[in-house]
């Protein structure tokens, strides 16, 4: 398996444009993870799904940030509009489930907002 | 609420000798405690995890874990460090979210730099 895929790797924007981070998580994994990684804030979980539907998004910064789960091996996390402040690694992790409590990460989105 | 405790920022050891990296929690109930390595310009990867049984807990590259419960502590070890053992290193922590779902929440993560 190639593990958890993310798109794109880098992403420079300007601030007020619409970005699109995405993720295709492991063939057979039910659970999918959006985390946030800053110096200053650390490792944030925002949003995670459970077979493509939303379990907890409180970790969701603001309504400018959304997340769907159409489909089991697709995911986006959207920003509209996007601030400086938004910059920082964005992790996709996928996960078999609750019993094992392991969780496989992609490689990553930096987001830089400019 | 269920938190992890990183309290170094980094950690220096030589190659071949023994390494440690601190973690303390704080949970109500049993704690459900994991190890994770962020090598630069990667995802994070699992190392290993204590849910229940022996204190001692072996992982992967030659990592353990040594569950503490009166010092409500989780310290990784490591007999002999490689200079590839280099990365950042989070503790973690099963916690309960205000929906009523479980997550895990991380630390703030410690560097680890192996000297040759």
């Amino acid at each position: 398996d190639a593990g958890v895929i993310q798109s794109p790797r880098h992403e420079v924007t300007e601030m007020g444009q619409e970005v699109t981070l995405r993720c295709k998580p492991i063939s057979g994994h039910d659970y999918l993870f959006w985390y946030r990684q800053t110096m200053m804030r650390g490792l944030e979980l925002l949003i995670y799904f459970n077979n493509n539907v939303p379990i907890d998004d409180s970790g969701m910064p603001e309504d400018r940030f959304s997340a769907k789960m159409p489909n089991a091996s697709f995911s986006t996390l959207k920003i509209q509009p996007s601030e400086p402040r938004d910059s920082a690694v964005y992790f996709c992790a996928s996960s078999p489930g609750w019993g094992s409590y392991e969780q496989y990460f992609g490689p990553g989105t930096r987001l830089t907002v400019t | 609420a269920q938190s992890v405790a990183q309290p170094e920022d980094q950690v220096n050891v030589a190659e071949g000798n023994p390494l440690t990296v601190k973690c303390t929690y704080s949970v109500s109930g049993n704690p459900y405690l994991f190890w994770y390595v962020q090598y630069p310009n990667r995802g994070l990867q699992f190392l290993l995890k204590y849910i229940t049984g022996d204190n001692l807990v072996k992982g992967s590259y030659g990592f353990e874990a040594e569950f503490n419960k009166s010092q409500t502590s989780f310290h990784l070890k490591k007999p002999s460090a490689l200079v590839s053992d280099s990365a950042l290193y989070f503790c973690a922590v099963r916690a309960w979210g205000n929906t009523g779902f479980q997550k895990l929440v991380f630390g703030t993560g410690t560097r680890l730099l192996v000297s040759p």
